[in-house]
């Protein structure tokens, strides 16, 4: 157990709809890392957070947004959804702004887009 | 970020060690070798990861070549429970994580 919590585990949705995933980080842990797993693209990353601000962007999809609050818990939030966004997410946390600190994952949520 | 190759699959017998090699050869100076693997589709569970020494904990060794252009991660009593794919990341000054196709390990009894 990483102490990373993600909800919900699984979800299914229909195209067009928007879905909210949830991350807890490790408790201490300031960053938060967001990640895209699909079968054709491997994992991905998306975008990071420091103490409540964007630090770092990666492949994320503009119709994909995300935000971190002050309790340090983070949300993806995904809109306009593809049959292509079916995927799973993951969530990773580490302690500071460093970029090389180390990263641990949540157990990811399963996205289903029918 | 340098750009790391590892064979696709590999086998071990339980109960022996399990090598996992992974080349870099364009690794740079300040550019760090981290392990991870998943097991089916958890998430990612971080192993080791070393600059130019070598480490261990009590999950495995990693062994990086003098020249630093390869390393080995070596799981030194394999279990059943290790069959996984295996990442080799080389990490440079920047955030995210990039993961390759790994190498998917399967022990076998």
């Amino acid at each position: 157990d990483s102490g990373v919590t993600q909800t919900p585990k699984h979800l299914i949705t229909a195209t067009g709809q928007r879905v909210t995933l949830r991350c807890s980080p490790r408790s201490g842990d300031l960053s938060v890392y967001w990640y895209q797993q699909s079968l054709d693209q491997g994992l991905q990353f998306l975008i990071q957070y420091y103490n409540g601000e964007e630090r770092a962007k990666g492949n994320i999809l503009e119709r994909f947004s995300a935000q971190q609050f002050p309790d340090l818990h983070s949300e993806l939030n995904l809109s306009s959804l593809e049959l292509g966004d079916s995927a799973l997410y993951f969530c990773a946390s580490s302690s500071g702004g460093s970029s090389t600190d180390t990263q641990y994952f949540g157990p990811g949520t399963r996205l289903t887009v029918l | 970020d340098a750009k790391t190759t590892q064979p696709t699959s590999m086998d071990c017998a339980e109960g022996r060690a399990a090598n996992l090699p992974c080349n870099h050869s364009t690794i740079s100076g300040n550019e760090y070798v981290y392990w991870y693997r998943q097991i089916h589709s958890q998430g990612p569970q971080y192993i080791i990861h070393g600059l130019k020494n070598n480490e261990t904990n009590e999950m495995a060794s990693l062994i990086i070549t003098e020249d630093r252009k390869s390393s080995t991660l070596i799981l030194p009593h394999a279990t059943l429970r290790d069959t996984a794919v295996y990442y080799c990341i080389v990490r440079g000054p920047g955030y995210a994580l990039n993961f390759g196709k790994g190498t998917s390990l399967l022990v076998t009894p």
